[in-house]
């Protein structure tokens, strides 16, 4: 199994700002996950985090917004970047270990 | 159209009851599927792996309809930790979700 640590685990920020979301993770590991839910809605995937290149984002989201950075096989930080309400949200990481996927707690992000 | 749909219920049941509910996906070509469980507040965690053949773990029973691009879950004997969001999650390439199922079991 994998054991995640992600902070903050909560934040209320002004619109505009920025928010660094950081993931640490008990295991080395090639890929890291960043997914959005948003209220009664389904996991979506923003971005894979690849150690040494660039994250390969999803349509729909774009690197000046979400820059995400991946120094090493345990940790990565995603930046929610000139925050809007409409970016109110859980964002969550994720890695995968034998087929299994595995989350952080979460952040749960209140723009105002 | 979503790539994975499920029922949202609530579903809202007394304990030791059955419930049983659906997802179905749209791409033909997925690989894996899995029912997640999430609390509230908390991350999902995975409940058991979706095998063709169906499988059983416990109380819970998942079948998988590859023709008909399905996927159930059934709970029997409903207990009240059995309250929960559960997810119905597809592998192609990446993991795809639905927005959830939601179940309260009631004393």
């Amino acid at each position: 199994s994998a054991v995640i640590s992600q902070k903050p685990s909560r934040d209320i920020c002004q619109r505009g700002t920025s928010l660094t979301i950081q993931c640490q993770v008990d295991s080395q590991v090639t890929m890291m996950f960043w997914y959005r839910q948003q209220p009664g809605q389904s996991l979506t995937l923003i971005a894979t985090a690849n150690q040494g290149s660039e994250a390969t984002y999803e349509s729909g989201f774009v690197i000046d917004k979400f820059p995400i950075s991946r120094p090493n096989l345990t940790f990565s930080t995603l930046t929610v970047s000139n925050m809007s309400p409409e970016d109110s949200s859980i964002y969550l990481c994720s890695v995968d270990l034998n087929t299994e996927a595995f989350f952080g707690q979460g952040t749960r992000l209140t723009v105002v | 159209r979503k790539e994975v749909e499920q029922d949202p219920g609530p579903f809202n049941v007394p304990e030791g009851a059955t419930v049983a509910f659906n997802c179905t996906y749209s791409n033909s070509a997925s690989q894996s599927f899995f029912w997640y469980r999430q609390d509230c507040r908390k991350e999902p965690k995975l409940l058991m792996s979706v095998y063709s053949s169906g499988n059983e773990d416990g109380r819970f029973t998942a079948q998988l309809n590859r023709a008909s691009q399905y996927i159930s879950l059934l709970i029997r004997d409903s207990k009240l930790s059995d309250s929960a969001t559960y997810l119905c999650v597809v592998k192609h390439y990446k993991l795809s979700f639905g927005a959830g199922t939601t179940v309260t079991v009631r004393a």
